[in-house]
């Protein structure tokens, strides 16, 4: 079955400072690959999506960007806040599968 | 709109007890699916369901049962509880499969 694995497990950055998460899997054939921000008790929600016929997705201070042969994808965030601070998860769809595999997240803090 | 709600929101079982754990959608997606979070290992997908009637195995299925008599609902059952089952439990619904899967706010599950 498809794999991801998230990286780094951890991320300090200084408030202003860009923050790239990255993430790789292991199914070619997976083409959805969406990315998640979890708050501290609160539920996971969607921040950003891409799908394989797209190379890069912005939406104001976060981007994504996909490589499709290294079969890896990142999410950028620029002009980080101290409400960024949160666990970030990418996740992987299996065409055809409805299952959907996340990474193991990444804490995220930005000091102020 | 509630969106996805899931009851109870805590609850300690023995081992050996069982539970059923109860997500509900208002958005009248065909989609759900059960989730288990635990430290260090992100989201892993236990069952999910693709339309009323209809369920399937996910990453880690075992020890789970679920049932979707009615769209709007989808059942977790416990029929005998492990500690190995202490986790967070998160519901999602989506009206596609490569849509925003939109969470519920959790279940914290212990079992001693």
């Amino acid at each position: 079955g498809e794999n991801v694995e998230q990286h780094p497990s951890t991320l300090s950055v200084q408030e202003g400072d860009s923050a790239v998460i990255k993430c790789t899997y292991s199914d070619s054939a997976s083409n959805y690959f969406p990315w998640y921000k979890q708050e501290l008790g609160k539920r996971p929600q969607l921040i950003i999506d891409i799908r394989s016929n797209v190379g890069e997705k912005k939406d104001q201070r976060i981007a994504v960007t996909l490589n499709k042969t290294a079969k890896h994808f990142s999410l950028h965030i620029t002009e980080t806040q101290p409400e960024d601070s949160a666990v970030y998860f990418c996740a992987a769809s299996i065409v055809g599968n409805n299952d959907m595999r996340f990474g193991a997240g990444t804490r995220l803090t930005v000091k102020p | 709109n509630a969106g996805v709600t899931q009851t109870p929101k805590f609850r300690v079982l023995k081992t050996g007890q069982s539970m059923t754990l109860l997500c509900a959608q208002d958005m009248n997606h065909e989609y759900m699916y059960w989730y288990r979070q635990d430290p260090g290992m992100g989201l892993r997908l236990i069952h999910y369901s693709v339309g009323e009637g209809t369920t399937a195995k996910g990453e880690v299925p075992d020890g789970y049962n679920v049932s979707r008599l009615k769209k709007q609902n989808f059942l977790l059952g416990l029929e005998s509880a492990a500690p190995s089952q202490t986790s967070v439990y998160f519901c999602a619904s989506t009206r596609q499969h490569y849509n925003e899967q939109f969470f519920g706010p959790g279940t914290r599950l212990t079992v001693l």
